[in-house]
């Protein structure tokens, strides 16, 4: 299972875009990015997957560059709701896969 | 989307007794759940995985007799804490997971996991 990396925590401000980058080097060929974002005392709940380039939907984009080695979570226009726990996860086509969660980014939104 | 619950949302109980929590997938089903704890502040972390119709499968360092899984059918997965010590006090969280494909030409098989909304124990 390829490890990730992610900043621990991010600030920024109502209205603003965020970008957050999560690190896996060591992907494989298999493999696919899944985002997830947590509230307290809640489950979490899935944003966004992707296995090479961009994908958009309704609450946010994911850009993979073609060596697919990081990634790039983008929540346009954030709101105070949005502060949340953001965890960047890497899973396999295998139907043996589980995910492993890493630390995550604590993003905090101000008004 | 689809709908994974758990009961009972909170619990409090007494050191020693068991505790059993229940995890369904209320629209699909499910061959495979996970079962994973979070302590404050902490991230998810994976106790076991839990098949249908088999035993469960304990991550490293996760006491099988400490924590009995029963995956008895396709909607639901248990997971009693035998025993609950206040160590035990904990966010106990279940997934369900499902496989797809996106389209006929692109035979890769996605995973998505759905996640309840889990359970805060709380062992006095």
């Amino acid at each position: 299972l390829a490890k990730t990396t992610q900043p621990i925590s991010m600030d920024s401000y109502e209205g603003q875009e965020v970008n957050i980058t999560c690190s896996h080097n060591n992907i494989a060929t298999n493999d696919y990015i899944t985002w997830y974002q947590q509230f307290p005392s809640q489950g979490p709940r899935f944003i966004i997957q992707g296995y090479k380039t961009k994908v958009t939907n309704e609450v946010a984009s994911l850009f993979i560059p073609a060596d697919r080695k990081s990634s790039t979570l983008s929540l346009p226009r954030v709101s105070l709701s949005d502060t949340a726990v953001y965890y960047c996860l890497v899973g396999s086509y295998s139907s043996a896969s589980k995910i492993i969660f890493g630390s995550g980014t604590r993003l905090s939104i101000r008004p | 989307g689809a709908v994974v619950s758990q009961h009972p949302s909170w619990v409090i109980c007494k050191s020693g007794t068991s505790v059993k929590i229940e995890c369904r997938s209320l629209d699909f089903q499910a061959t495979t759940m996970f079962w994973y704890r979070q302590f404050p502040k902490q991230s998810l972390m994976l106790m076991a995985t839990s098949n249908e119709g088999s035993k469960a499968t304990y991550e490293q360092g996760v006491e099988k007799d400490k924590f009995l899984i029963n995956h008895a059918s396709l909607t639901l997965s248990t997971l009693t804490v035998t025993s609950a010590h206040p160590e035990d006090s904990s966010f106990y969280i279940c997934s369900a997971r499902v496989k797809f494909t996106l389209s006929p030409t692109d035979s890769r098989i996605y995973n998505e996991q759905f996640f309840g909304p889990g359970t805060r124990l709380t062992v006095l």
